[in-house]
């Protein structure tokens, strides 16, 4: 079994600042690795999917990187909205998927 | 506009049985296959089972295989979760959802088992 390791698990940050959120995963998965924002009492949503195209309607402050083992999430310019939890999702062998722990964007 | 519904959760003793439902619309649903993802409280995602557009492939996470089963009636465009030998572990917010290549999600059933 893949296992998805996030870090941090959670993070304090301003209004304005730029939030980097890390994803490894215990082999090389390509880039078939997916990002979601979940807010709390809601679904997830899909930000990024194949690593580092964003999905259509999501902001372009949020961007993703990496490929292989080591992935990112970067949020260019944290708004009021995006405090929320992150989770990364590994999909190299779909169906058989795996979710990373999750990291909390909280405010300072 | 798509939409997918979930019910059947509630309280249930450990070792009982609950059935969920997710009804699916806004899309052509037998093309798809579907996923049930589970939240416990206040803890992260756990993807649980998957089954093909057709019925004819399933999957599951290690806990649940031999206690959960995921089943699907394209005429009614749901897909079933047959959860049974309930742990007090399974307690969540249970979610259908189509992950690919559409990201579309229910708004979850709580799921409590507890004596």
């Amino acid at each position: 079994d893949i296992q998805m390791t996030q870090s941090p698990s959670s993070l304090s940050a301003s209004v304005g600042d730029r939030v980097t959120i890390t994803c490894r995963a215990s082999q090389g998965i390509r880039n078939d690795l997916t990002w979601y924002q979940q807010k709390p009492g809601k679904a997830p949503k899909r930000l990024i999917y194949g690593a580092s195209t964003l999905q259509p309607g999501v902001p372009s402050r949020f961007s993703g990187g990496g490929s292989g083992t080591e992935f990112t999430l970067t949020i260019s310019s944290l708004q009021p909205e995006d405090f929320a939890t992150y989770y990364c999702l590994q999909h190299i062998n779909y169906p058989l998927v795996s979710f990373g722990g999750g990291t909390r964007v909280e405010t300072k | 506009q798509v939409q997918l519904v979930e019910s059947g959760g509630g309280v249930v003793q450990p070792g009982r049985s609950l059935r969920l439902s997710c009804v699916v619309s806004g899309y052509t649903f037998n093309r798809y296959g579907m996923h049930w993802v589970r939240q416990a409280p206040g803890k992260g995602l756990e993807w649980v089972t998957f089954i093909s557009y057709d019925g004819s492939d399933k999957y599951y996470v290690d806990s649940v295989k031999g206690r959960f089963t995921i089943s699907r009636d394209n005429s009614k465009n749901t897909v079933y979760l047959q959860m049974n030998s309930l742990r007090t572990e399974d307690t969540a917010v249970y979610y259908c959802a189509l992950m690919s290549p559409f990201d579309y999600w229910g708004q979850g059933t709580l799921v409590t088992v507890s004596s």
